[in-house]
């Protein structure tokens, strides 16, 4: 069965260092793959999408994720993250049929 | 460009009492709309979508339903809430189907049943 797993319930990062955020997934066929973010009391925005090509995806907000078909991961990173991305991180992947399978989030906190 | 809106961004009901929600889209047309519930601390649970008008799927049984009564609204409705209801609830909308489907999401509604 497909699913979604993001170890990480939250994770805590100082102003300025770098982020890493974990997604793993299990999919049948080639997966197609995205990450959201969630502030406090609002909806989801996309950062970015993993269709085909290369495994390097840029997003918004200064956003990347990597595409690693042999760990079954799309890791998302950022180089120096700033107080405003402190929300939370959801990874899904495409499941067809009209649906989209969501990870339980990672909640970001940064610290001054 | 599409945007999407969803009313009231809060609601506070007590139990037994009915409920509707409403999601419109704009700038699109004949999209694909979802209806997810994200309890405190939990990921999205898909409730309910809808490929076209009068056309609604429902993934979870519930005390809940969902109505499609144009093109572009998505209606969430109860006739009796209960205290597992509250929630915070969240419309998508999207083109197309398969995989690649990117689902776009509305501000959500805060619900709480009291």
């Amino acid at each position: 069965a497909q699913s979604v797993t993001q170890p990480d319930i939250h994770i805590t990062v100082s102003e300025g260092a770098s982020l890493e955020l974990r997604c793993n997934y299990s999919y049948g066929a080639t997966p197609y793959l995205f990450w959201y973010v969630q502030s406090p009391g609002q909806g989801l925005q996309l950062l970015l999408k993993y269709f085909s090509g290369d495994t390097l995806v840029q997003g918004i907000k200064g956003f990347e994720a990597e595409f690693k078909r042999s760990q079954s991961s799309f890791n998302l990173r950022k180089p120096s993250v700033h107080w405003s991305d402190a929300a939370e991180y959801f990874c899904a992947v495409g499941a067809g049929g009209f649906k989209t399978i969501f990870g339980a989030g990672t909640r970001l906190f940064v610290k001054a | 460009s599409q945007t999407i809106h969803q009313w009231p961004a809060t609601l506070v009901q007590p139990v037994g009492s009915p409920l509707s929600l409403e999601c419109t889209v704009e700038g699109t047309s004949n999209p694909n709309l979802y209806w997810y519930r994200q309890a405190a601390g939990r990921g999205l649970q898909l409730l309910f979508y809808s490929v076209g008008i009068g056309q609604i799927s429902s993934e979870v049984p519930q005390n809940l339903s969902a109505s499609r009564p144009q093109d572009r609204q998505f209606i969430l409705s109860s006739k009796k809430l209960l205290l597992s209801d509250s929630g915070f609830y969240l419309c998508a909308w999207s083109i197309g189907a398969g995989d690649q489907e990117t689902q776009y999401f509305g501000p959500g509604t805060r619900l709480l049943v009291l």
